[in-house]
């Protein structure tokens, strides 16, 4: 079967960085997603990662193994308002969203 | 650019009744839209994907005539939930794309919808 995993919760100071981290076992790989969705909101697209490596983009960097199935979203300095829960969805071979079931982030102060 | 809406934001309706949520591409033409439902600390679960002019294609265990989808438009496509119960309450999200696959999908509002 298809599955995303990744951690439920996570708890970071603000000003720090928090990596979360994404797993995956897919049918077919069209590339990985990261989604930040705040509470009662639909998601907002944050990065897309095909081929291996770091993709940044300001605060936010998403960083993607293949071979190992595994990605992760690095946040730095962290504001109040990343508080939110974030999604990790791989895009399978049918070019279908397969989803993870998000973590969520609490930023302290 | 991409914009995406949905209506109603929100809505209560009482069991047996049926609602229907609009999703609205804005500024693009969508081929293809998609529906998804969150429960309370899950991940989205697709629903079912549609084509504009053609049948929704709804996933394994989504009942088709429960959720009734209509994709009349590359603008436009509704989502009736028919005959709802308590356990319909949810969070329903429509997203939409420019093209066939998934890929760069552009995320409504989301509808809050609570059946008493």
């Amino acid at each position: 079967g298809q599955n995303i995993d990744q951690p439920t919760e996570m708890t970071a100071t603000e000003g720090a960085i928090v990596q979360i981290n994404c797993t995956y076992q897919t049918s077919g790989f069209n590339g990985l997603f990261w989604y930040q969705q705040h509470a009662g909101e639909a998601p907002t697209f944050l990065s897309y990662n095909v081929l291996d490596g770091l993709e940044e983009k300001g605060r936010f960097s998403s960083f993607l193994s293949r071979s190992k199935g595994y990605s992760y979203l690095l946040l730095k300095e962290l504001q109040m308002k990343d508080s939110a829960s974030y999604l990790c969805a791989v895009m399978d071979s049918n070019y279908q969203l397969i989803w993870g079931a998000g973590t969520k982030l609490i930023i302290k102060p | 650019g991409a914009v995406v809406s949905q209506h109603p934001s929100w809505v209560i309706c009482k069991s047996g009744t049926s609602v229907k949520i609009e999703c609205r591409s804005l500024d693009f033409q969508a081929t293809t839209m998609f529906w998804y439902r969150q429960f309370p600390k899950q991940s989205l679960m697709l629903m079912a994907t549609s084509n504009e002019g053609s049948k929704a294609t709804y996933e394994q265990g989504v009942e088709k005539d429960k959720f009734l989808i209509n994709h009349a438009s590359l603008t436009l496509s509704t989502l009736t939930v028919t005959s709802a119960h308590p356990e319909d309450s949810s969070f329903y999200i429509c997203s939409a794309s420019e093209n066939d696959h998934s890929y760069e999908q552009y995320f409504g509002p989301g509808t809050r919808l609570t059946v008493t």
